[in-house]
């Protein structure tokens, strides 16, 4: 399996600073044929399902703000939210999708300081 | 409009046998490229894949449940099944189906509201 670890756990950001959220996975998730990096994040809000907010590390879904944006390639990546708005307040999720075996990173609390 | 709605039983007893449905609207099953997953989160806890089907019937499970879990489909009834046996208290978990498709475009999207199942005796 491959294995994606999120840092930090937690953190805790003022309203309207940059929230940047760690994600490594333990094999590389780049598909040399194509130079596609296979991660996906996602958001899940207190009490809701998950959300995709990012594929291809760095294609944001349809209707996401442009405050989000996802970076990175191989086997460390990186999601940033710009300027942090009081509807972020979320746990934040990465996926590889490279491995038939998909598995999620353990989280990332993000929270309004 | 894409929406998923899982539903089950909220309370499972030790040993017992999990039958969860995923009904769909918005895609259909017999449609090239398209599938559905089942993941599952502890709660507190993170995101766990469980099971992927395909519109050509092809299957995925995670390799640590494989033996416990079956996934099917009924394109008619636009529902996909997913049968988990021998169920245990740390099998306790909310379980989501979303919409996902074949390969590479593994992601999932939309996700269903989720259904607590409570394993406990």
């Amino acid at each position: 399996d491959i294995v994606m670890t999120q840092s930090p756990d937690s953190l805790a950001v003022s309203l309207g600073e940059r929230a940047t959220i760690n994600c490594k996975s333990s094999q590389s998730v780049l598909y040399s044929s194509n130079n596609k990096n296979y991660l996906a994040w996602y958001q899940q809000k207190p009490g809701q399902p998950p959300k995709l907010l990012i594929y291809w590390a760095s294609t944001r879904e349809s209707g996401v703000p442009a405050r989000f944006s996802g970076s990175g390639s191989g086997t460390d990546f990186t999601l940033t939210i710009s300027s942090l708005q009081a509807e972020d307040v979320a746990v934040y999720y990465c996926q590889q999708y490279y491995s038939t075996f998909l598995t999620f990173g353990g989280g990332t609390k993000v929270e309004i300081k | 409009q894409i929406t998923l709605k899982e539903s089950g039983p909220t309370l499972v007893k030790p040993t017992q046998t999990l039958t969860l449905t995923c009904s769909f609207s918005g895609f259909s099953l017999s449609t090239t490229g398209v599938g559905v997953g089942w993941i599952r989160q502890p709660p507190g806890k993170a995101l766990e894949w469980l099971a992927l089907i395909y519109w050509d019937d092809s299957e995925r499970y995670s390799p640590s449940l494989k033996s416990r879990l079956t996934i099917t489909k009924d394109t008619s009834k636009n529902q996909v099944v997913l049968t988990m046996t021998n169920m245990d208290p740390v099998d306790t978990a909310t379980y989501y189906c979303a919409h996902t498709a074949l390969s590479p475009s593994r992601w999932f999207g939309p996700w269903g509201q989720g259904t607590l199942v409570t394993v406990s005796s």
